[in-house]
C-alpha cells in the first residue's frame, strides 16, 4: 500500500487566484485531516472529515477556504482569492478509523507560494 | 484550548550523545500523544504513539515517556547519529470534541559528525 499522496507538490499562485489542493488518503482510512504549516511552525489544524462528513472546520482561517470529501476518499482543499498570508505548506493526514487511539499518517504536503 | 510547548526549540549536538526532547501540554485530559519526525521539505513520519493509559513506548534507540498529571512527555534518543537530524514534533489528542490532534512547534535537531 501506498501512503497518503498529495498533489501538486508545489504550487505558485498570483494573489487573487483560486487554487485546489488534492489529498489521496490511504485506502480505507476513515478519518482525514488538513493542517497548515507556516515556516518554522508546527502544523495548525484546518478541518477534519469522517468519511464524507466534515465534522470540524473550526480551523479554516476564513470563508475563502473550503474543503470537501464527497465520496469519503479523496479530499480537496480549495482556497479562493489567494492572499500572501496563505503561503504555507498544506498537510493532509489520514487514520484508519475513528478510534481515539489511532495513529496519523501524513502526506508530503503541498507547498503553496502566493506572489 | 490545549496548548503544546516543545523545549528546546533547537539543539545541536555531536554524534553519540544521548538526547532528551521535551513536550508539555496544558490540558491533561488527553487520549494519546504522538511523536513525529519531519525532514526538511517533507511530511511527518510517526515515531511513537503513547496511549493515555501508558507510561512509555520504545522503538529502537527511541523511548517516549508520558506523565499526564504533570502534562509532560519526553522523547529520549540514545546514541544520536547524523541521520537523526530533523525536526521532532509532538501532537496531543485531547478528550472531548472531535479528538483533533494539537501540535507543538517542534525541536530542530542537528547531530554533527
Amino acid at each position: 500500500g501506498a501512503g497518503v499522496s498529495q498533489s501538486p507538490r508545489y504550487k505558485v499562485a498570483k494573489r487573487g487566484q483560486d487554487v485546489a489542493l488534492r489529498c489521496d488518503p490511504i485506502s480505507g482510512h476513515v478519518s482525514l485531516f488538513w493542517y497548515q504549516q507556516a515556516l518554522g511552525q508546527g502544523p495548525e489544524f484546518l478541518t477534519y472529515f469522517q468519511n464524507e462528513a466534515q465534522l470540524d472546520k473550526s480551523g479554516l482561517p476564513s470563508d475563502r477556504f473550503f474543503a470537501e470529501r464527497p465520496e469519503g476518499s479523496v479530499s480537496t482543499l480549495k482556497i479562493q482569492r489567494t492572499q500572501q498570508e496563505d503561503s504555507a505548506v498544506y498537510l493532509c493526514a489520514s487514520s484508519p478509523r475513528t478510534s481515539v487511539d489511532e495513529k496519523l499518517f501524513f502526506g508530503s504536503g503541498t507547498q503553496l507560494s502566493v506572489l | 484550548k490545549q496548548e503544546v510547548t516543545q523545549i528546546p526549540a533547537a539543539l545541536s549536538v555531536p554524534e553519540g550523545e544521548n538526547l532528551v526532547l521535551n513536550c508539555s501540554f496544558t490540558d491533561s485530559a488527553i487520549y494519546n500523544l504522538q511523536w513525529f519526525r519531519q525532514d526538511p521539505g517533507k511530511g511527518l513520519t510517526s515515531l511513537l504513539l503513547i496511549q493515555s493509559s501508558q507510561r512509555e513506548q520504545t522503538s529502537g534507540r527511541l523511548n517516549a515517556s508520558l506523565d499526564k498529571s504533570s502534562g509532560r512527555s519526553t522523547l529520549y534518543i540514545a546514541a544520536s547519529q547524523p541521520g537523526d537530524s530533523a525536526t521532532y514534533l509532538c501532537a496531543v489528542k485531547v478528550a472531548g470534541g472531535s479528538y483533533i490532534p494539537t501540535f507543538g512547534r517542534g525541536t530542530s535537531l542537528i547531530v554533527h559528525p
